[in-house]
C-alpha cells in the first residue's frame, strides 16, 4: 500500500516551459488536492477534485491546470512556468462522505524551481 | 470564508516539559478542526481531528488537542515534549458542505535536550 506517490520529486525549469506533476493515491479516496508550499505561507490550495470527472479552483489557481483522469490519479500542469511558481508541490487525497472530511493524506512533495 | 491563525511562528521548550502549540480558527459553521505534523523534506502526516462530541481529542504519538467553541480555538498539547517531536506543526479547518482544507502557516516546534 503505498499512499500517495507524486513523481517527479525535483525539477528545475527554465521560465517558460511547460511540465506536468503526476500524483496517483490507491487508497480508493473520492477527493484529491494539490497544494503549494512556499516559507512562511503554509499550505496553499491551488485546485481540488471532489470525485472523478470534477475539479475546481482554490485559493491560487492562476498559471496551472489540472486533469483527474481517475479515481486514482490528478496531475498538475504549468503551461508556461514562472519564477513565481518555485516552490514544493504537494498532492493530497482524502475520503469525504456523510460522515464528514476525513483526514488528508499527503505525498512526499515535488520541489521545483523555475529559472 | 475560513482562516486559521497560530499565532506563534515558533515554540521553543525543554525535553520532559509540557508543550503547546496554539491555533486559533474563524468559519461560518461547525469546523472540522485538524492537526498535521510535518519533518523536514516531507509531506505532512496527520495527527488528530475534531469532528464532534468530546472536546478533548487524542491522536498519534502522545498529542491531544481541546476544542474550545467559545473561544474558537483548537490547541495542540503533550504532556513530555521529546526532542523527535521538533517539527513544523499545522493546524487546519474544514466544513462538510465544503471540499476545502485551510491550513494556518505553520509552527515550528524545537525541543531542546
Amino acid at each position: 500500500n503505498a499512499g500517495v506517490t507524486q513523481t517527479p520529486k525535483f525539477q528545475v525549469l527554465k521560465t517558460g516551459q511547460s511540465m506536468t506533476l503526476q500524483c496517483a493515491q490507491d487508497m480508493n479516496h473520492n477527493s484529491m488536492y494539490w497544494y503549494r508550499q512556499d516559507p512562511g505561507m503554509g499550505l496553499r490550495l491551488i485546485y481540488y477534485s471532489a470525485s472523478e470527472g470534477t475539479t475546481d479552483k482554490g485559493e491560487v489557481p492562476n498559471g496551472y491546470n489540472v486533469s483527474r483522469l481517475n479515481k486514482r490519479e490528478f496531475s498538475l500542469r504549468l503551461e508556461s512556468a514562472a519564477p513565481s511558481q518555485t516552490s514544493v508541490y504537494f498532492c493530497a487525497s482524502s475520503q469525504v462522505s456523510a460522515g464528514g472530511p476525513y483526514e488528508q493524506y499527503f505525498g512526499p512533495g515535488t520541489r521545483l524551481t523555475v529559472t | 470564508a475560513q482562516s486559521v491563525a497560530q499565532p506563534e511562528d515558533q515554540v521553543n521548550v525543554a525535553e520532559g516539559n509540557p508543550l503547546t502549540v496554539k491555533c486559533t480558527y474563524s468559519v461560518s459553521g461547525n469546523p472540522y478542526l485538524f492537526w498535521y505534523v510535518q519533518y523536514p523534506n516531507r509531506g505532512l502526516q496527520f495527527l488528530l481531528k475534531y469532528i464532534t462530541g468530546d472536546n478533548l481529542v487524542k491522536g498519534s504519538y502522545g498529542f491531544e488537542a481541546e476544542f474550545n467553541k467559545s473561544q474558537t480555538s483548537f490547541h495542540l498539547k503533550k504532556p513530555s515534549a521529546l526532542v523527535s517531536d521538533s517539527a513544523l506543526y499545522f493546524c487546519a479547518v474544514s466544513l462538510y458542505y465544503g471540499q476545502n482544507f485551510v491550513f494556518g502557516p505553520g509552527t515550528r516546534l524545537s525541543v531542546l535536550p
